[in-house]
């Protein structure tokens, strides 16, 4: 089955700072790259996904890469702000089957 | 706003008893899933159902049992709760159909259990 890696498990900024998460996975297979934000006693949600049709995704603040070849994918928070503060996932699937997920990483985001 | 609920949110129970955690959805959606969540060990499936005559295993279903009763309930059952069961549970909706090149899911509010 599918195996993803999630490095850091930590990770300590500065407001104003960028932050790089990195997955990698191990099913060549995989097509469906999403990532979810856990805010302090929230349920996840969905910030931002990726297909393997295409490179790189950005929306406002936050991007993804994926390099299908290495089979790795990141995500970019640039000028983070204390807000950014949360526990965030990265997942695989192959389409619409089952997410396999990372074990996370805590981003605190200091003032 | 169609939304995803969880029963009950906390829980207390003790070693040998049977325990069963519900999940509601008004999203109208066929697929659902529970995740265990601990603390360095993300989220982890325990069992999935893609339509009411349709349950599967996940990576974690030994100790659990589920029952779909309908397209928007999806219950999770401890039939003997163990101290090691003590977790965050979650359980999540999506609306993606077969053949589909996406999966987002939409996540309750969790229920945290204690086995004592």
């Amino acid at each position: 089955g599918e195996n993803v890696e999630q490095h850091p498990s930590t990770l300590s900024v500065q407001e104003g700072d960028s932050a790089v998460i990195k997955c990698t996975y191990s099913d060549s297979a995989s097509n469906y790259f999403p990532w979810y934000k856990q805010e302090l006693g929230k349920r996840p949600q969905l910030i931002i996904d990726i297909r393997s049709n295409v490179g790189e995704k950005k929306d406002q603040r936050i991007a993804v890469t994926l390099n299908k070849t290495a089979k790795h994918f990141s995500l970019h928070i640039t000028e983070t702000q204390p807000e950014d503060s949360a526990v965030y996932f990265c997942a695989a699937s192959l389409g619409y089957s089952t997410l396999t997920f990372g074990k996370g990483t805590m981003l605190l985001v200091s003032p | 706003d169609a939304d995803v609920t969880q029963t009950p949110r906390n829980r207390i129970t003790k070693t040998g008893k049977r325990i069963m955690l519900e999940c509601s959805q008004t999203k109208g959606h066929d697929r659902m899933y529970w995740y265990r969540q601990d603390p360095g060990l993300g989220l982890r499936l325990i069992y999935y159902s893609f339509d009411v005559k349709d349950i599967n295993k996940g990576e974690i279903s030994d100790g659990y049992s589920v029952s779909r009763q309908a397209q928007a309930k999806f219950s999770l059952s401890l039939e003997s709760a163990i101290p090691n069961q003590t977790a965050l549970y979650f359980c999540a909706t999506s609306d993606a159909p077969p053949g589909a090149s996406y999966n987002e899911q939409f996540f309750g509010p969790g229920t945290r259990l204690t086995v004592l």
